[in-house]
């Protein structure tokens, strides 16, 4: 069964950085593509960004939102995706989803970052 | 960048009746590459349709997805009071990966 675990999220000021992580499992994660999606409270879902698997290149698109800020990385060896962000913003404050396609997508519960002072 | 638009923004219905949900897309999409998903306040997406018309293991046959180039749609033969939530398509055939602004279903 995939099963897709992120950690991370919590509360942190505008400017800091943040590192989230995506534990996976039930699936040959090396072989994936992961992507990140968030949603903002009260708000509609949004693409971050992908990261192919390595054998594809490994390489990562993000939304033009997050570009330039947003580093999607990959530890095949951990079954770990994360996600870097920095200089966080008040407009980050969303739920964060990692999720993959296998015969249909699949998502962690998520995890809530909330930028504040 | 393909641009999704769904419709209508709020649909409302009662249980019993037929839902229709629209999603078109600005650029042809992808080897039919569209998922559709429900959320409920609080719950990540469940999804749904991928492939434009495959149904996700476990969802009811009375939902269905049909659809190819631009035009998609999502249909709820007979809606279940649990039906009654918030609804996403995303197209992911070309990078980057968008999503619909989202259709919200609503008991009449």
């Amino acid at each position: 069964e995939v099963q897709l675990v992120e950690s991370g999220g919590g509360l942190v000021k505008p400017g800091e950085s943040l590192r989230l992580s995506c534990a996976a499992s039930g699936f040959t994660f090396s072989n994936a593509w992961m992507s990140w999606v968030r949603q903002a409270p009260g708000k509609g879902l949004e693409w971050v960004g992908r990261i192919k698997s390595k054998t594809d290149g490994g390489t990562t698109d993000y939304a033009a939102p997050v570009k330039g800020r947003f580093i999607i990385s990959r530890d095949d060896s951990k079954n770990t995706l994360y996600l870097q962000i920095n200089s966080l913003k008040t407009e980050d404050t969303a739920v964060y989803y990692c999720t993959t396609f296998s015969s249909g997508w699949y998502w962690g519960q998520g995890t809530l970052v909330t930028v504040s002072s | 960048e393909i641009v999704l638009t769904q419709s209508p923004g709020t649909l409302s219905l009662s249980p019993g009746e037929r839902a229709t949900l629209s999603c078109r897309a600005s650029q042809s999409v992808s080897s039919s590459k569209l998922a559709w998903y429900q959320q409920t306040p609080g719950q990540a997406p469940r999804l749904l349709m991928y492939g434009a018309s495959s149904r996700a293991t476990g969802i009811p046959d009375r939902f269905s997805g049909s659809g190819s180039g631009t035009d998609f749609t999502l249909t709820i033969s007979r809606l279940e009071p649990e039906d009654f939530a918030m609804y996403y398509c995303q197209q992911y055939g070309s990078s980057p990966y968008t999503f619909g602004q989202g259709t919200k279903l609503e008991i009449k």
